[in-house]
């Protein structure tokens, strides 16, 4: 298997446009995961779909942030406006199980910078 | 909510040293704990991982055992090696399928 396959790996947009973050999970994978990765705020959380429904999406910093999953092999992240503070490596992982599940794996990630 | 807590890096060893990276966790219940590495560039992989308590889990010469009386998930290698040079996160997963990671601990190991 290729594992999670994230694209691009780099993204230089200007502030106010849009951005658009593309993730292929795991073939089989229930569950998918888009993490967010700053050196002030480590690790973060944005929201997770099981069998493409999002369940929390508690950690979309707002309204300019959304998440979909039309389908079990694609999913995107998309920025609109793009602000400078959305620079960051933005990471979309998946896993097999949907509640209790026992690991997540990751891809490469999308090192989004924002001018 | 639950929250997991590492010990701040920078790590800096000499190669051969022994490693541990404290990491404490709160939750209700029985969360399953792991232990994520990432290497420059890249994303996180999973290094080894322990369901329920007193569990070990183990993987490339690293251990970590769950203690559930000190809520705590310990990382520890005998003798480190250029090449563990890495950030490693602690993290949880309880009810309901979140996966929450401490901080971070960058590790660096010199020859």
């Amino acid at each position: 298997d290729a594992g999670v396959i994230q694209s691009p790996r780099h993204e230089v947009t200007e502030m106010g446009q849009e951005v658009t973050l593309r993730c292929k999970p795991i073939s089989g994978h229930n569950s998918l995961f888009w993490y967010r990765q700053t050196m002030m705020r480590g690790l973060e959380l944005l929201i997770y779909f099981n069998n493409n429904v999002p369940i929390d999406d508690s950690g979309m910093p707002e309204d300019r942030f959304s998440a979909k999953m039309p389908n079990a092999s694609f999913s995107t992240l998309k920025i609109q406006p793009s602000e400078p503070r959305d620079s960051a490596v933005y990471f979309c992982a998946s896993s097999p199980r949907g509640q209790g599940y026992t690991e997540a794996f990751f891809g490469q990630g999308t090192r989004l910078t924002v001018v | 909510g639950d929250s997991v807590t590492q010990m701040e890096g920078p790590v800096t060893l000499s190669e051969e040293a022994f490693l541990t990276i404290n990491c404490t966790y709160t939750a209700t219940g029985y969360p399953s704990l792991f232990w994520y590495v990432q290497y420059p560039g890249e994303g996180l992989q999973l290094l080894l991982k322990a369901t329920k308590a007193d569990d070990k889990g183990s993987n490339k010469g690293f251990e970590a055992t769950y203690r559930k009386e000190t809520t705590s998930f310990h990382l520890e290698k005998g003798s480190v090696q250029v090449s563990d040079s890495a950030v490693y996160f602690c993290a949880l997963t309880h009810q309901g399928g979140k996966l929450i990671f401490g901080q971070g601990t960058e590790l660096s190991v010199k020859p």
